[in-house]
């Protein structure tokens, strides 16, 4: 089993609708959890942390389950600009970052 | 705030050649680290340093590659000799602390090798 394993997607949807990933990790001990956002042939940007409480900005929600241990990214309205991969990272038991392969998300008109 | 610098942004050499890339990270970061990405996964620590220590390298294939930050500042990551299986983007980045772990990419280097 991967450390962090991810649905490679693609994720066809249109224009305003709601889409939702999930990010499922296999360290119980895990403490740090992010989802990154990364265009075609260019780097990973920090979309956002993902807190026990949850975290929303603005049409993006993500959520810690750590009963289950995944980690979800819901995005509402979804726009086209929303086009990418979403990759999700998960610390591991030496601190590390392990990154899962990341979802395709492609926005229709 | 300036990001992280890379460079070259594209590289391309023969199987057996060396290759070197450059890492500037953002100042005052202390935490600094080295991942490859390959096509279609997401990126994989190479290394990690903390100033001018290393704290992981445990993913470095240490019989071609080599990193160093020698001034706890900028670093710099060697391929000698390549192999076809190098070819990735080799990805830069850093973060103000090794435990809050928010880490800011630089751009890459595309490293294609032939």
């Amino acid at each position: 089993r991967k450390e962090v394993e991810q649905d490679p997607g693609p994720f066809n949807v249109p224009e305003g609708a709601t889409v939702a990933f999930n990010c499922t990790y296999s360290n119980s001990a895990s403490q740090s959890f992010f989802w990154y956002r990364q265009d075609c042939r260019k780097e990973p940007k920090l979309l956002m942390s993902v807190y026990s409480s949850g975290n929303e900005d603005g049409r993006f929600t993500a959520q810690l389950n750590r009963a289950s241990q995944y980690i979800s990214l819901l995005i509402r309205d979804s726009k086209l600009s929303d086009s990418a991969t979403y990759l999700c990272a998960v610390n591991d038991r030496t601190g590390k970052l392990i990154f899962g392969q990341g979802t395709t998300l492609q926005v229709k008109p | 705030e300036a990001g992280v610098a890379q460079s070259p942004r594209y590289k391309i050499i023969e199987k057996r050649q060396s290759v070197a890339f450059w890492c500037n990270p953002i100042s005052g970061h202390a935490t600094l680290y080295w991942y490859q990405q390959i096509l279609g996964q997401g990126p994989k620590l190479l290394i990690q340093f903390q100033n001018n220590g290393v704290v992981d390298d445990s993913q470095l294939p240490k019989d071609r590659f080599s990193a160093e930050r020698l001034k706890g500042v900028d670093s710099t990551l060697k391929i000698q000799p390549a192999k076809l299986e190098d070819s990735a983007v080799y990805l830069c980045a850093s973060s103000l602390f090794s435990q809050r772990n928010e880490q800011f990419f630089g751009p890459g280097t595309r490293l294609t090798v032939l």
